[in-house]
């Protein structure tokens, strides 16, 4: 079955910095990549997406990159905030319902 | 607009005990999963409705776990009988139906069996 690889666990960074995080995946028919964000108490919140038929989508600080070829994708945030600070986890599905997610990055941003 | 409800937002039982989670998601969405998360293991899908319809159960730890889904707009997930090793966080997602549709979660049950 798919399997669904993050790094780095933690992540420190400094206000205004950038941060990225990285996913690999196995299925290669994986075709659909969605982050989330998921802050204390709170359940995961969608962050960004992006399907098989494009390489890079951006909304505003936050862009996702991906490689089918490699079979990985990552999650760039720029000018980071401390209200950024949070664990993100990213996911991979083929065409199905059935999410498969990272193990999550802890992402602390310093002010 | 109303997000995905889940109650209780605390549950706390002794082993033995029956357990009931409830999840109300988003009106119109007709895909509905149950996770489970926890330290060790990450975020694990349970099980997914279409339709109100169990669709895969693979990810249901063993016998003691069931869920249903009696209409469109209210499923439970129930633990009978509880083990400590149960206690997680569980959550519950609801999305349009199709692969490409983002699933939207709720603020979870955090349960702990003692």
């Amino acid at each position: 079955g798919e399997n669904v690889e993050q790094h780095p666990s933690t992540l420190s960074v400094q206000e205004g910095d950038s941060a990225v995080i990285k996913c690999t995946y196995s299925d290669s028919a994986s075709n659909y990549f969605p982050w989330y964000k998921q802050e204390l108490g709170k359940g995961p919140q969608l962050i960004i997406d992006i399907r098989s038929n494009v390489g890079e989508k951006k909304d505003q600080r936050i862009a996702v990159t991906l490689n089918k070829t490699a079979k990985h994708f990552s999650l760039h945030i720029t000018e980071t905030q401390p209200e950024d600070s949070a664990v993100y986890f990213c996911a991979a599905s083929k065409n199905t319902d059935k999410l498969i997610f990272g193990t999550g990055t802890r992402l602390q941003v310093f002010p | 607009d109303a997000g995905v409800i889940q109650s209780p937002r605390h549950e706390v039982t002794e082993m033995g005990q029956e357990v009931t989670l409830r999840c109300k998601p988003i009106s119109g969405h007709n895909s509905l999963f149950w996770y489970r998360q926890t330290m060790m293991r990450g975020l694990e899908l349970l099980i997914y409705f279409n339709n109100n319809v169990p669709i895969d159960d693979s990810g249901m730890p063993e016998d003691r776990f069931s869920a249903k889904m009696p209409n469109a707009s209210f499923s439970t997930l129930k633990i009978q009988p509880s083990e400590p090793r149960d206690s997680a966080v569980y959550f519950c997602a609801s999305s349009l139906q199709s692969g490409w549709q983002p699933q939207h979660f709720g603020d979870g049950t955090r349960l702990s069996i003692l």
